[in-house]
């Protein structure tokens, strides 16, 4: 079946401690993606990756950090997490990354920052 | 920049329209429409290019107006399982959501 997997699914932690959030796509697609979801404010792009070794951020990059070495998986690592992370977080896929391309969303991590 | 979705939530019976605007200040190349369902993920409903085209998914259908950087959302005959947040997602340079829109239809 073609998806896109995130773990964990629900996440507490504290303050500057460092965690890492996993995608995975099993559809060979170039063009991954992360969104933070807050209310209010809709999907707001992280970063993003053409492909592998290429990433870029996207509109809210502050105080996280991606890598893409191989082309299903692009984690996303919070440093050092404070509380204005918490949200709901989502990986994203597709094709190439074109204008015509759908989207492929993963479940949803929840993460909450103490 | 976020392209901007109105109205921001809209209550309906069963069997009643509704329409949801998107508008960028870019040039577009593409509108995206996906619905979420409470606490899950977004899922794909239809893209519309370029062209002014007209797409249809059950009794959802969109436009998009490229030359005034809008689209619209039509629920047609609402049924209970169109209840989420519909979020247009649109395409200048790279892809950018509004904020959402959500629907609540009740019988």
């Amino acid at each position: 079946e073609a998806q896109v997997t995130q773990n964990p699914r629900y996440l507490i932690t504290v303050t500057g401690k460092k965690l890492t959030v996993t995608c995975s796509q099993n559809m060979n697609h170039e063009y991954m993606s992360w969104y933070r979801q807050d209310p209010g404010l809709g999907l707001r792009q992280i970063y993003y990756s053409m492909n592998v070794e290429v990433t870029d951020k996207g509109d809210v990059p502050e105080g996280y950090k991606v890598s893409r070495k191989e082309k299903r998986n692009f984690p996303l690592i919070l440093e050092s997490p404070s509380p204005n992370q918490t949200s709901l977080y989502f990986c994203a896929s597709s094709s190439h990354g074109l204008a015509q391309e759908t989207q492929y969303f993963g479940p949803g991590t929840r993460l909450l920052v103490l | 920049q976020q392209p901007v979705q109105s109205p921001q939530a809209v209550i309906l019976r069963e069997g009643e329209d509704a329409v949801i605007n998107c508008s960028s200040s870019k040039a577009l190349y593409s509108v995206h429409w996906y619905r979420q369902k409470h606490g899950e993920a977004p899922v794909f409903l239809m893209i519309l290019l370029k062209g002014g085209e007209q797409k249809g998914h059950e009794k959802i259908s969109a436009s998009f107006n490229e030359k005034k950087q809008q689209s619209s959302l039509y629920l047609t005959a609402s049924q209970l399982s169109y209840s989420g947040t519909y979020f247009c997602g649109t395409v200048s340079y790279k892809l950018s959501f509004g904020a959402g829109t959500t629907v609540t239809v009740r019988a």
